[in-house]
């Protein structure tokens, strides 16, 4: 099993509508969740921390569920512009920096 | 600032040849990572530095993969000698405690 696994997509979403991602993690010891994002032949770069009570950013929202060992994403009224590559990692605890990252879930938003 | 700086930008080789990927970390980031992606494995960490100091390089491929951090604003990475299979985007990544933070990545492609 991959210690991070996503579902590939592609999804393709109408403009407006509402979109949630899963990540999967099988490290029970991780202690530290990020989702990244990625344009297309482009680096990827932070999106939003996931924090254990869960936190919101704009449109955007990210939980973290420890007994099942998963995080997600969910925006809310998407634009054309959040048509990319959504990468989840994983941190270990200990200030550790090694972060394992996802193979990232494809979003296409369609107008 | 002007972030992480990567060079070359592209690279095509012949297998066989010694390829030298070069990066430059922001200023004051204590840990430095090299990552390769493809579309077959994501995103893979090959490397990690902390105070110019190898922590982890279990994602190193194999003998062919060398890395270096001389100082705490350079770091490099060897490939020799290149395979076509070495094809993909190598990324270059400083950080702080949390959030990674990528350069505009190498595109490598060997013949």
């Amino acid at each position: 099993r991959k210690e991070v696994e996503q579902d590939p997509g592609p999804f393709n979403v109408p403009e407006g509508a509402t979109v949630a991602f899963n990540c999967t993690y099988s490290n029970s010891a991780s202690q530290s969740f990020f989702w990244y994002r990625q344009d297309c032949r482009k680096e990827p770069k932070l999106l939003m921390s996931v924090y254990s009570s869960g936190n919101e950013d704009g449109r955007f929202t990210a939980q973290l569920n420890r007994a099942s060992q998963y995080i997600s994403l969910l925006i809310r009224d998407s634009k054309l512009s959040d048509s990319a590559t959504y990468l989840c990692a994983v941190n270990r605890a200990g200030g550790y920096q090694k972060v394992t990252f996802g193979t990232g879930t494809k979003l296409q938003v369609i107008p | 600032d002007a972030g992480v700086i990567q060079s070359p930008r592209h690279e095509v080789t012949e297998m066989g040849q010694e390829v030298t990927l070069r990066c430059k970390p922001i200023s004051g980031h204590n840990s430095l990572f090299w990552y390769r992606q493809t579309m077959m494995r994501g995103l893979e960490l090959l490397i990690y530095f902390n105070n110019n100091v190898p922590i982890d390089d279990s994602g190193m491929p194999e003998d062919r993969f060398s890395a270096k951090m001389p100082n705490a604003s350079f770091s490099t990475l060897k490939i020799q000698p290149s395979e076509p299979r070495d094809s993909a985007v190598y990324f270059c990544a400083s950080g702080g405690q949390r959030e990674q933070f990528f350069g505009p990545g190498t595109r490598l492609t060997v013949l």
